[in-house]
């Protein structure tokens, strides 16, 4: 049982460059999320989603998209990265949106 | 404007002592508060939790306090051990008319250390 796994682990992006952050869980959880920590901040909702096709943003959802065609994937879209997006992001799912279960994160930083 | 604040950025406990963390939150529609641990390099992990309508709840080590005229909560470790050091966040939920679907609001973690 893998929980969640995110890839990948790091990335480099140039400013301006396109990525696509993926989150996948396999216990079946309808709620997922996806999170940004900063140094010396707490974790910061980007954007979440309460079932498959259903998504919403969080406290800072700009320069992010993210879609739900399944239960399973929720990836994270960086469509012009900029180097304010340096950050760690987790991703977490959860069967009651509260008590979440995250990935290890992925660190990236934006040149 | 920060909803839940952890005002210790660090605390240093001796092995075999209490370890007390510190929360305050301000927004008085969060009705359910938990506790995540963090080690480096992974993300964090579930600990401990507390619904409104309760003011302790115990799970082995670790105790959650509700203090809701205050808006306090803090954890309880007894006794430390070497492996509780790491980062501990607060986070709170009920918070937005949409309730806990809408996300947690975290507050900037505490990097408890375990001194031997």
């Amino acid at each position: 049982n893998a929980g969640v796994t995110q890839t990948p682990k790091f990335q480099v992006l140039k400013t301006g460059q396109s990525m696509t952050l993926q989150c996948a869980q396999d216990m079946n959880h309808e709620y997922m999320s996806w999170y940004r920590q900063d140094p010396g901040m707490g974790l910061r909702l980007i954007h979440y989603s309460v079932g498959a096709g259903i998504t919403d943003q969080g406290e800072v959802p700009n320069g992010y998209n993210v879609s739900r065609s399944t239960t399973e994937d929720f990836p994270l879209r960086l469509l012009s990265a900029a180097p304010s997006q340096t950050s760690v992001y987790f991703c977490a799912s959860s069967q009651d949106s509260e008590k979440l279960f995250f990935g290890s994160g992925t660190q990236l930083s934006v040149l | 404007d920060q909803q839940v604040k952890q005002n210790s950025p660090s605390l240093s406990v001796q092995e075999g002592r209490i370890s007390i963390l510190n929360c305050d939150y301000t927004n008085s529609m969060f009705d359910y508060f938990l506790w995540y641990k963090k080690y480096p390099a992974e993300g964090p992990t579930f600990l401990i939790s507390i619904s409104s309508i309760k003011d302790k709840n115990e799970d082995g080590r670790f105790t959650v306090f509700l203090n809701k005229s205050a808006k306090h909560l803090s954890l309880h470790i007894v006794p430390s051990q070497p492996g509780d050091s790491a980062v501990y966040f607060c986070a709170a939920s009920g918070g937005h008319s949409g309730g806990g679907a809408d996300g947690l609001t975290f507050g900037k973690g505490t990097h408890l250390i375990i001194q031997p």
